[in-house]
């Protein structure tokens, strides 16, 4: 089983429709992390969490939330989709120690 | 302006070629620099990370850091096919957080 799984793999809805992505992991990582990935852009920041009771804003959280359900579960949700949140989103892990992210597979969503 | 630029490519080279991938920077309290390989339709992987200025060797791969200039190298020494990915930089923060560069593609021709 991999480190970091995401689910779905892949995802088309319909603007205005609620979705969640999540991630599960077997790391044993305190801290969780969800980037969206975009041509010429790099990785972005949505939101990350330091533990279960930790939530923080990333660089461009507008129209997502987040759920951290336990120490190895981390959801993401688009409220409301629209066409602009079409992208790769990943899921990533890290300890307190290192440096190194260990990144899921990623979901793309695709919104029409 | 972006704290890292990187180069989007994509840089295209044949098979045993030395190969160069760089970042620049403008935050010098950057301290932890680091590599990260990514193939297509999978999620990035941690290939090297060095601390402060100075070089860093793994096989074929040596990471390079320059504080003075706020530049960081990758060099891949005979290069494969199998290199064929995108590379990204990233750096650590003073919040313990990365700050990416947006990735280079690199084709290796057989």
């Amino acid at each position: 089983d991999a480190d970091v799984t995401q689910t779905p793999r892949n995802r088309i809805t319909k603007t205005g429709k609620r979705i969640m992505l999540e991630c599960s992991q077997t790391k044993g990582h305190d801290r969780m992390y969800w980037y969206r990935q975009d041509p010429g852009l790099g990785l972005r920041l949505i939101y990350y969490s330091f533990d279960v009771k930790d939530i923080n804003k990333g660089e461009i959280s507008d129209g997502y939330s987040v759920s951290r359900q336990a120490q190895a579960k981390f959801s993401l949700s688009l409220e409301s989709a629209i066409p602009n949140q079409t992208a790769l989103y990943f899921c990533a892990t890290s300890d307190r120690v290192s440096s190194g992210y260990t990144f899921g597979s990623g979901t793309r969503l695709t919104v029409v | 302006q972006k704290e890292v630029e990187q180069d989007p490519g994509p840089l295209s080279v044949p098979e045993g070629a030395i190969v160069s991938l760089n970042c620049t920077y403008s935050n010098s309290a950057f301290q932890y620099f680091m590599w990260y390989r990514q193939y297509s339709r999978k999620g990035p992987e941690l290939l090297m990370y060095t601390y402060s200025s100075g070089n860093k060797e793994d096989g074929r791969f040596t990471a390079q850091v320059d504080k003075s200039s706020k530049y960081i190298s990758l060099f891949i020494r005979d290069s494969q096919p199998s290199d064929s990915a995108t590379y990204l930089c990233a750096m650590r923060d003073s919040n313990y957080q990365l700050i990416w560069g947006a990735g280079t593609k690199l084709i290796i021709k057989p």
